[in-house]
């Protein structure tokens, strides 16, 4: 069955740090990737999406950047995080069927 | 570009009591999907609908898509504790041409359930 591994769970991060997040999902080939941010517990935000490696698309210009290094992993980036950066970080995928599939997210505070 | 409103945001239920959420879009979809987040956790996929007019039950949760296909609506009934937590509508526009990455979320209903 598929899987999707999402970590760290929590971080806390001094502004201007660097950041990284990774996600990689198991038990399947060449997924539709996405990472999403939530901000206060609300709604959901698409920050880019990738259908293949090497293939970034970013939805809302900002402080962060996306990479796909292999076909089941997706990273998360920035060189220099701003305290607007805090949020709910949530990897997702998906393929031919219905529904995303969301990994359990990262809670990072920007300080 | 393509808008999903979604009301209430927060919605109060005694236990017991039925509960809806209602879903607009901007423009007409393909498909719509719900999502459920429990506190704490992360969405998880509840069901698509991709006919205009369709209807889908799971239990005590009924899913309907508009005959335009421009909303949707989640109706609960009997609410129960195990039913706390955010549901949200997320459709596919479909005149994007661009496959199911241009899912665009609604904010959600938050709903509390007072046993």
């Amino acid at each position: 069955s598929q899987t999707i591994h999402q970590w760290p769970a929590t971080l806390v991060q001094p502004v201007g740090s660097p950041l990284s997040l990774e996600c990689t999902v198991e038990g399947t080939s060449n997924p539709n990737l996405y990472w999403y941010r939530q901000a206060a517990g609300r709604g959901l935000q698409l920050l880019f999406y990738s259908v293949g490696i090497g293939q970034i698309s970013s939805e809302v210009p900002q402080n962060l950047s996306a990479s796909r290094p292999q076909d089941r992993q997706f990273i998360l980036s920035s060189k220099k995080l701003l305290l607007s950066d805090s949020g709910f970080y949530l990897c997702a995928w998906s393929q031919e069927g219905p529904g995303y599939t969301f990994g359990s997210g990262t809670r990072l505070t920007v300080v | 570009g393509q808008q999903v409103m979604q009301i209430p945001q927060y919605q109060h239920v005694q236990e017991g009591e039925d509960f809806t959420t209602y879903c607009n879009s901007s423009t007409t979809l393909s498909n719509i999907q719900w999502y459920k987040q429990r506190p704490g956790g992360h969405p998880v996929f509840l069901i698509q609908l991709v006919k205009s007019g369709e209807v889908k039950k799971q239990k005590r949760l009924t899913f309907q898509f508009g005959e335009a296909k421009k909303n949707s609506s989640l109706h609960i009934t009997a609410t129960q504790t195990t039913d706390v937590g955010t549901y949200f509508c997320a459709g596919v526009d479909s005149y994007s041409g661009a496959g199911s990455y241009q899912l665009t979320f609604g904010k959600g209903t938050k709903l509390s359930v007072i046993p």
